[in-house]
């Protein structure tokens, strides 16, 4: 069956600190991957997505970049964090046409 | 533009009390609709797809409806463990959009 990983929960940052959030996935190949960010009491805005290695699309321009170095990881980065990067970071993969699977979820405060 | 609009915003009940939350959509080429249940601080866990308007789903007290425009999230004698916040998305041809979600809360 496939499962979904993302580390860490929570994380306390400064400002100006870099950032690296991890999802990896298993029992699935090729899987179309994304990146989510959730403001407290809102919906999910789609931030990065993939749909293959090295292939990333940006929905909304910002202080984040993502990276797909193999087929099932996909990377959440930044050189240096802002105030406004506080948020719940959702990564979720999905196969053509099909709905979403998430992770848990991680909880980033900048402080 | 595709838009996806979730109503209320908050519900609350009195556990036992049936009720229906409503999502409403937009959008050209509609591949599927999604229900997802969201613990605090937890992900969104997958409830329903529905792909075509008269299509029905159903789970436990939860049931899910889907016409041309809109679909509905109906609960039935709904108890404590129902509270969450429920989202609704579809996917078109590119993307997955959600609406920002209802927060339904029961009281025993």
């Amino acid at each position: 069956s496939q499962t979904i990983h993302q580390w860490p929960a929570t994380l306390v940052q400064p400002v100006g600190s870099p950032l690296s959030l991890e999802c990896t996935v298993e029992g699935t190949s090729n899987p179309n991957l994304y990146w989510y960010r959730q403001a407290a009491g809102r919906g999910l805005q789609l931030l990065f997505y993939s749909v293959g290695i090295g292939q990333i699309s940006s929905e909304v321009p910002q202080n984040l970049s993502a990276s797909r170095p193999q087929d099932r990881q996909f990377i959440l980065s930044s050189k240096k964090l802002l105030l406004s990067d506080s948020g719940f970071y959702l990564c979720a993969w999905s196969e053509q046409g099909n709905g979403y699977t998430f992770g848990s979820g991680t909880r980033l405060t900048v402080v | 533009e595709d838009q996806v609009t979730q109503s209320p915003e908050a519900l609350r009940l009195q556990e036992g009390e049936s009720s229906s939350l409503n999502c409403s959509y937009t959008v050209s080429g509609l591949r599927g609709l999604f229900w997802y249940r969201q613990d605090p601080g937890k992900g969104p866990e997958f409830l329903f797809t529905l792909y075509s308007a008269g299509e029905e789903k159903e789970k436990e007290r939860l049931k899910a409806t889907l016409t041309k425009k809109e679909s509905f999230l109906h609960i039935t004698a709904p108890k404590p463990e129902d509270s969450a916040t429920y989202l609704c998305a579809y996917s078109s041809a590119s993307k997955i959009i959600f609406g920002s979600g209802t927060r339904l809360s029961i009281r025993p």
